[in-house]
C-alpha cells in the first residue's frame, strides 16, 4: 500500500539555525499538507499546498516557514531561523484530486521529531 | 470556530470487552469527521471518515463510529478490544467548504489489558 514517506525521522538543530524537512507524498496525490504536534499537545494544521501554490495556511505558519515542491515527488518544509518552540513533531500529509478539490481523507507520513537546543 | 474535543486522555479496557474513544465536534456547516490511530514510532493512520449518508460507519480493524448530529458527537466503538488495539487515537474534523484542513483532538491513549 502506497505510503507517505518523510525524512529525516529525527533532527536536531542549534537555535537560529535553518531546517528542512522532506516529505514524499503518495504518487498520484496533488495536495499536499504539514501539520505539527508540540510534545503533549494536539496535532496543528501549518499550511496546505496546491498546483505549487499555498492554498491555505495557519497563523504559526509565519515568515520563518515556507514550503516547496523542488521536483516531482518531494514536497519541503523550510524553517529558516529556528527557535526554541519550533521543536515538535512535523506530519506531512497528502490527498489525492477530485473534481471538487480534495479527497476528504488527508493520509500521513511517520513525521520527523525536531529538537531546537 | 471548528473545535474537537476528546474528553478522556487515557481509556482502559479489558480484552474482549467493548471500548468506546469519545469526541464531540464543532463545526459550521455539515461536518467531515474522521479517527486516526497513532501507533508509537508510527506516523497517523487514517481508521475511518463520516461525510454523508449512514450515522454508523465501519472502518479499518473491526472499527466503527457513530454519528450523531443533535449531540455534535463522533464516538469510535470496537465490540471487543484487543491488546494490538492499545494506540493513541485521535478525533478530527474539516469543514465541508471553504477549508481543507484538519482540525484534531487532544488524543486518547487507549490502553488495552489482557
Amino acid at each position: 500500500e502506497p505510503e507517505v514517506t518523510q525524512t529525516p525521522s529525527h533532527q536536531v538543530t542549534q537555535m537560529g539555525q535553518e531546517v528542512i524537512l522532506r516529505c514524499v507524498p503518495i504518487s498520484n496525490h496533488l495536495y499536499f499538507y504539514w501539520y505539527r504536534q508540540i510534545l503533549g499537545q494536539k496535532v496543528e494544521f501549518l499550511v496546505s499546498f496546491y498546483n505549487n501554490e499555498i492554498s491555505e495556511k495557519s497563523e504559526i505558519f509565519d515568515d520563518q516557514f515556507s514550503v516547496e515542491r523542488p521536483d516531482g515527488s518531494n514536497f519541503t518544509l523550510k524553517i529558516r531561523s529556528t527557535k526554541l518552540e519550533d521543536s515538535a513533531m512535523y506530519f506531512c500529509a497528502s490527498s489525492e484530486r477530485t473534481s471538487g478539490g480534495p479527497q476528504e481523507t488527508q493520509y500521513f507520513g511517520p513525521g520527523t521529531r525536531l529538537l531546537v537546543l | 470556530a471548528q473545535s474537537v474535543a476528546q474528553p478522556e486522555d487515557q481509556v482502559n479496557v479489558a480484552e474482549g470487552n467493548p471500548l468506546t474513544v469519545k469526541c464531540t465536534y464543532s463545526v459550521s456547516g455539515n461536518p467531515y469527521l474522521f479517527w486516526y490511530v497513532q501507533y508509537p514510532n508510527r506516523g497517523l493512520q487514517f481508521l475511518l471518515k463520516y461525510i454523508t449518508g449512514d450515522n454508523l460507519v465501519k472502518g479499518s480493524y473491526g472499527f466503527e463510529a457513530e454519528f450523531n448530529k443533535s449531540q455534535t458527537s463522533f464516538h469510535l466503538k470496537k465490540p471487543s478490544a484487543l491488546v494490538s488495539d492499545s494506540a493513541l487515537y485521535f478525533c478530527a474534523v474539516r469543514g465541508s467548504s471553504g477549508t481543507y484542513k484538519y482540525i484534531f483532538g487532544t488524543g486518547t491513549r487507549l490502553k488495552v489489558l489482557a
